[in-house]
């Protein structure tokens, strides 16, 4: 069974910092391209970043420069490093499958960013 | 980056049929037949309910179907159920290892 669990999120000061994991399991990690996908307290979803089964990295306009994603193959982990973090970051995180249709999603982790 | 346009809302009763839009660009929707959409229950993750504009995962009932014109897709729910009641997302590759989704339709059963 596919499993994708998030961990990491938290509160967290504008301008901060904030490490997100993704533990897989299920599937053949280092073989599919990985995502993460937030939504913001009442807004729609929104794609934040992807990286491929060879580590190249693609992110939203709103994010480029201040988030970084990785991955580690053989932790089966994908991560997201979050930096000057803003208020407009506040969200629930999922990561998610594949590349172009996210079959599988996790449950999520809350990023609250306030003073 | 620009989000895709979906209306906010539609409704129908049970057992109707409801059509929903989703409006991009040739960039997105009209360049690419990678269209999904995705159904969101209040605190849960979200489901694929369709990938590549048409096609269904297993374990979706076939009252869901998708289609596409030009720069807008759509998502068709028949025979509409309690259950059925979501916000829906569409989403499409843009090009450049991009994906854009839209605003969201909150589909309500009456």
């Amino acid at each position: 069974e596919v499993q994708l669990v998030e961990s990491g999120g938290g509160l967290v000061k504008p301008g901060g910092s904030l490490r997100l994991s993704c533990a897989a399991s299920g599937f053949t990690f280092s073989r599919y391209s990985m995502n993460w996908v937030r939504l913001a307290p009442g807004k729609g979803l929104e794609w934040v970043s992807s990286i491929t089964s060879s580590s190249y990295g693609s992110y939203a306009d709103s994010v480029k420069g201040r988030f970084t994603i990785s991955r580690d193959n053989a932790k089966k982990s994908l991560y997201l490093q979050m930096s000057s973090l803003r208020a407009e970051d506040t969200a629930v995180y999922y990561c998610a499958r594949d590349s172009t249709n996210f079959d599988y999603w996790g449950q999520g982790t809350l990023v609250t960013v306030s003073s | 980056q620009s989000a895709l346009t979906q209306p906010p809302s539609a409704s129908g009763s049970p057992g109707q049929s409801v059509t929903m839009s989703c409006t991009g660009t040739s960039s997105d929707v009209g360049g690419y037949d990678y269209v999904s959409w995705y159904q969101k229950h209040p605190g849960k993750a979200p489901k694929l309910m369709i990938y590549e504009v048409t096609k269904r995962p297993s374990g979706v009932p076939d009252r869901f179907s998708g289609s596409k014109s030009g720069n807008t897709a759509s998502l068709t729910v028949s025979g509409l159920q309690a259950e059925d009641e979501a916000d829906y997302y569409c989403s499409s590759y843009a090009g450049s290892n991009n994906v854009v989704f839209g605003g969201g339709t909150k589909l309500t059963v009456l």
